[in-house]
């Protein structure tokens, strides 16, 4: 089955200017995960969207925020970008019910920002 | 606090040698899981292997497994005869909780080399 799917893989953005991201998860899979990996500050969690809905927020400024529509697809948006947003960003999906099976994530190949 | 520690930034192994990639962890909730995800140079987080905080064996797959300590709180990966293509970074990760969140801890990585 076709995996996790992120567009664009590659933008180049000014400072100050605002950023959408789209995650199209596995079929089936209702959790979207969120994640920046940076060189300096490694994989971070940014926020978790189950069924429409925010269910987990990591530690990141209110400029980041995300949604996920009735299909499961994600989108997050970063506004007022600062050359520190620069990072690869990751999307993760799962199944994301319940505590049945490992629960594991499956990532996309990311979206790489980079701020100028 | 939750927290993964990976203490090699970078590994080297001969080709068909096995390997040893450290992890300890930190949590408080005594029901967690524990996972191992590989990271090519193409950006997309592959699954490897997980452990649940109350699974009695440690977990196998192929080729790798996870020598799992509870007491001493460590999680080490172990790839046993390496191959060319397992040259990546390697996470370990964590999920708190009982749950399948999306959330997951990661630590800084190992950086793995195998030479032919």
């Amino acid at each position: 089955k076709a995996g996790v799917t992120q567009t664009p893989r590659y933008l180049i953005k000014m400072r100050g200017q605002q950023v959408t991201l789209s995650c199209s998860p596995i079929s089936g899979h209702r959790s979207v995960s969120w994640y920046q990996q940076t060189p300096g500050q490694g994989l971070q969690f940014l926020f978790e969207y189950f069924s429409e809905t925010q269910r987990n927020k990591g530690n990141f400024p209110g400029r980041f925020s995300g949604r996920q529509f009735s299909n499961s697809r994600s989108e997050m948006n970063v506004s007022t970008l600062e050359l520190g947003d620069s990072a690869l960003y990751l999307c993760a999906s799962s199944l994301g019910g319940g505590s049945v099976g490992t629960g594991e994530l499956f990532f996309g190949e990311g979206s790489r920002l980079t701020v100028l | 606090a939750q927290k993964i520690t990976q203490t090699q930034p970078g590994m080297f192994v001969q080709e068909k040698e096995a390997v040893t990639l450290d992890c300890t962890y930190d949590t408080s909730d005594p029901s967690y899981g524990l996972f191992w995800y590989k990271q090519p140079s193409s950006g997309e987080m592959i699954f490897l292997i997980y452990q649940g905080s109350y699974d009695q064996q440690n977990a196998t797959e192929g080729r790798y497994s996870l020598n799992f300590q509870k007491a001493r709180k460590s999680a080490n990966l172990v790839i046993s005869a390496s191959q060319l293509g397992d040259s990546a970074m390697y996470f370990c990760a964590m999920r708190d909780g009982a749950g399948n969140t999306g959330k997951l801890i990661f630590g800084q990585g190992t950086t793995l080399q195998v030479k032919p």
